[in-house]
């Protein structure tokens, strides 16, 4: 079992629908959680961070976070065409280092 | 959020020979940085943790002979890829640990290499 897992895509969502992605983890001991964006030929971007079950919104995204479930997920309301691109869920551990990536979604909105 | 430059930005070398690839974090003093490589249409994979004034940390099946890191100061590591042949050829990134409760990974813009 990977230790953080995503569908791997490709996602379609209508401009100006929400897009939904989810992440599953398999460390309880998990106690950090992030969001990125990669655009095609580019490095990963931060986008959001989250260490507190419930939902944290910065601007049209949500973070939502379930530790009991070991589910975090990302919304994305009113999709944009420049929200394309891949979306890697990553984990980091209480006494690690590192953060665990998953292997992305990607996602792509169709005007 | 925190800034990772690298350098160079791209870079085409001849097989056999040694090219060095710098990560600075530009606001921010990073203690930990992290070295991946990424291959066409393939998910991050991480080669090495970084960390300031010891050894590198390699991940399994990761030459560390090949791939030199050294972490001088806080704000500087780099990655030379050793005697580079076509296979290493890749886009290699760097990221920096911003310290604090959350210890967020912010990344390099990367750098794309390509061995003839």
């Amino acid at each position: 079992q990977k230790e953080v897992e995503q569908n791997s895509g490709p996602l379609s969502v209508p401009e100006g629908a929400i897009a939904s992605l989810n992440c599953t983890y398999s460390d309880r001991g998990s106690q950090s959680f992030f969001w990125y964006r990669q655009y095609s030929g580019k490095s990963p971007e931060l986008i959001m961070s989250i260490y507190s079950n419930g939902d944290k919104e910065d601007g049209r995204f949500t973070a939502q976070l379930n530790k009991a479930s070991q589910y975090v997920s990302l919304l994305i309301r009113d999709s944009q065409p420049s929200d394309s691109a891949t979306y890697l869920c990553a984990v980091k551990g209480e006494s690690a280092s590192k953060i665990i990536f998953g292997s992305g979604t990607r996602l792509s909105i169709r005007p | 959020g925190a800034v990772v430059s690298q350098h160079p930005s791209w870079v085409i070398c001849k097989s056999g020979t040694s090219v060095k690839i710098e990560c600075r974090s530009l606001d921010f003093q990073a203690t930990t940085m992290f070295w991946y490589r990424q291959f066409p249409k393939q998910s991050l994979m991480l080669m090495a943790t970084s960390n300031e004034g010891s050894k590198a940390t390699y991940e399994q099946g990761v030459e560390k002979d090949k791939f030199l890191i050294n972490h001088a100061s806080l704000t500087l590591s780099t990655l030379t890829v050793t005697s580079a042949h076509p296979e290493d050829s890749s886009f290699y990134i760097c990221s920096a640990n911003l310290a604090g409760p959350y210890n967020e990974q912010f990344f390099g813009p990367g750098t794309r290499l390509t061995v003839l």
